[in-house]
């Protein structure tokens, strides 16, 4: 079985704060994929970053980056200095690769608001 | 750049009713789902698609839903008999081959009155 923990229910910042977003995936698979998508007011599933089990590094793009500690299964996700278009929620996602088809699972959610 | 649609953006339906979603999925992209979205909480698989065939369906999959692919680019949900537990926004989504992401489209909001 697999499941996407998103502890933070709610997180609140001011512009121009760092902010990390945290996500734990429990799995027995070895190779798995996880994902960070932004849901803002409008609604619509964003994609913004991918990580695989097997990747070595932790990546940097933009403001946005993502570290991956797989001895803990965390996969938090930083967002540098915060803007007010940052606020949305903040959905955590991972299917393990295996035989599967990879259907998609997601964490329930953390709302971020950033003010200004 | 490739996207997700989903027709329409908002449907209203009365109890009992059936309604067809529609998605138009990216072109090259081999697997396909539909996922579920109560207003306020996490977004929840229903279907997998591949192959022109279910690969896998959840628990709220049941024989009220069905899915088709009914000529190379539509993809379709249909619900047979909608209950008001169905209101929901509706994802359609597409993926290109293992390990990578899914494209989401904008979502079709279902209200059931």
């Amino acid at each position: 079985a697999q499941k996407v923990t998103q502890a933070q229910t709610e997180i609140s910042v001011v512009e121009k704060e760092d902010v990390t977003l945290d996500c734990v995936y429990e799995t027995r698979d070895t190779t798995y994929y996880l994902f960070w998508y932004k849901q803002p007011p409008s609604g619509e599933l964003v994609f913004l970053i991918r990580r695989n089990s097997f990747d070595e590094q932790n990546e940097i793009s933009g403001r946005y980056s993502w570290n991956f500690q797989k001895s803990t299964s965390s996969f938090n996700f930083t967002i540098t200095a915060s803007q007010v278009v940052d606020s949305a929620v903040y959905f955590c996602a991972a299917y393990a690769g295996g035989g599967s088809q990879g259907n998609l699972i997601f964490g329930k959610g953390t709302k971020l608001s950033v003010k200004p | 750049e490739p996207e997700v649609t989903q027709t329409p953006s908002h449907q209203v339906t009365q109890m009992g009713q059936e309604v067809i979603l529609r998605c138009v999925p990216i072109s090259n992209h081999l697997y396909f789902y539909w996922y579920r979205q109560i207003l306020g909480q996490k977004v929840e698989f229903l279907v997998s698609f591949y192959n022109n065939e279910i690969s896998e369906k959840s628990e709220i999959f049941d024989d009220q839903f069905s899915v088709e692919r009914p000529d190379g680019s539509n993809f379709t949900l249909k619900i047979r008999s909608t209950k008001l537990e169905d209101s929901a926004m509706y994802f359609c989504a597409s993926r290109l081959g293992r390990g990578t992401e899914a494209f989401f489209g904008q979502g079709t909001r279902l209200t059931v009155v």
